[in-house]
């Protein structure tokens, strides 16, 4: 069954410090894997997706096979990185369709 | 263009009443996804539609839910006769036609209370 799981409901970080937020998957097919942001009394907006490879805002994300793994990573987090961070996952057989984790809610302190 | 418009963005209601949930795609726009989030959990698929056309509604709730897109005008999300586990946050997401799932932008969503 296609699943998604953010285990950290809550981190929180001091400003400068490394952040990584933990992303597991299951899924049958070839997943296309995507981290979306969703900023205080704001929409969710997509911030990366692994086949760009790229990276937005300092956040990077590799995709790890092996361990069905799409961990968030950011070595130096700002304060203004605080909002809620979504996981998601999709089919490359059925775009339209998304299977979201739970959320993981990023605190960065000054 | 003002992005995805969900209207209302609160909506309380009481049991067995019935719940609409409007949503505006942007301008361009021909395909609609509504999502749902209960308390604690993430986002669930619940229906695709195109203009005029439910494309995939295996998300949906057998009973007491529809959705709608008609060719003029938002999509709707309507709830019959609504229950205290509908309670939850609804978000729309549109994409213009022919684009992949990562062209879609977000609606803020539109909580519902069911009381």
């Amino acid at each position: 069954a296609q699943r998604v799981t953010q285990p950290e409901k809550l981190l929180s970080v001091f400003k400068g410090a490394p952040v990584e937020l933990k992303c597991n998957y299951s899924y049958s097919g070839s997943p296309e894997l995507f981290w979306y942001v969703q900023y205080s009394r704001q929409r969710l907006q997509l911030l990366l997706r692994h086949i760009s490879r790229e990276s937005i805002k300092g956040f990077t994300a590799d995709l790890n096979k092996g361990e069905t793994s799409f961990h968030l990573k950011k070595p130096f987090a700002q304060e203004e990185d605080s909002a809620m961070y979504y996981c998601a996952l999709s089919g490359r057989q059925n775009f339209n369709k998304f299977y979201f984790g739970s959320g993981t809610k990023l605190n960065v302190k000054p | 263009n003002a992005g995805v418009m969900q209207n209302p963005r609160h909506l309380v209601r009481r049991r067995g009443q019935e719940a609409r949930l409007r949503c505006s795609p942007m301008k361009g726009h021909s395909h609609v996804y509504w999502y749902r989030q209960l308390p604690e959990e993430g986002l669930k698929f619940m229906v695709y539609l195109q203009k005029e056309n439910i494309i995939d509604e295996s998300g949906m709730p057998k009973e007491r839910f529809s959705a709608e897109f008609p060719k003029e005008g938002p999509s709707i999300l309507r709830i019959q006769q609504v229950v205290r586990g509908d309670s939850a946050a609804y978000f729309c997401a549109s994409s213009p036609p022919g684009g992949s799932w990562t062209e879609a932008f977000f609606g803020q969503g539109t909580r519902l209370t069911v009381v």
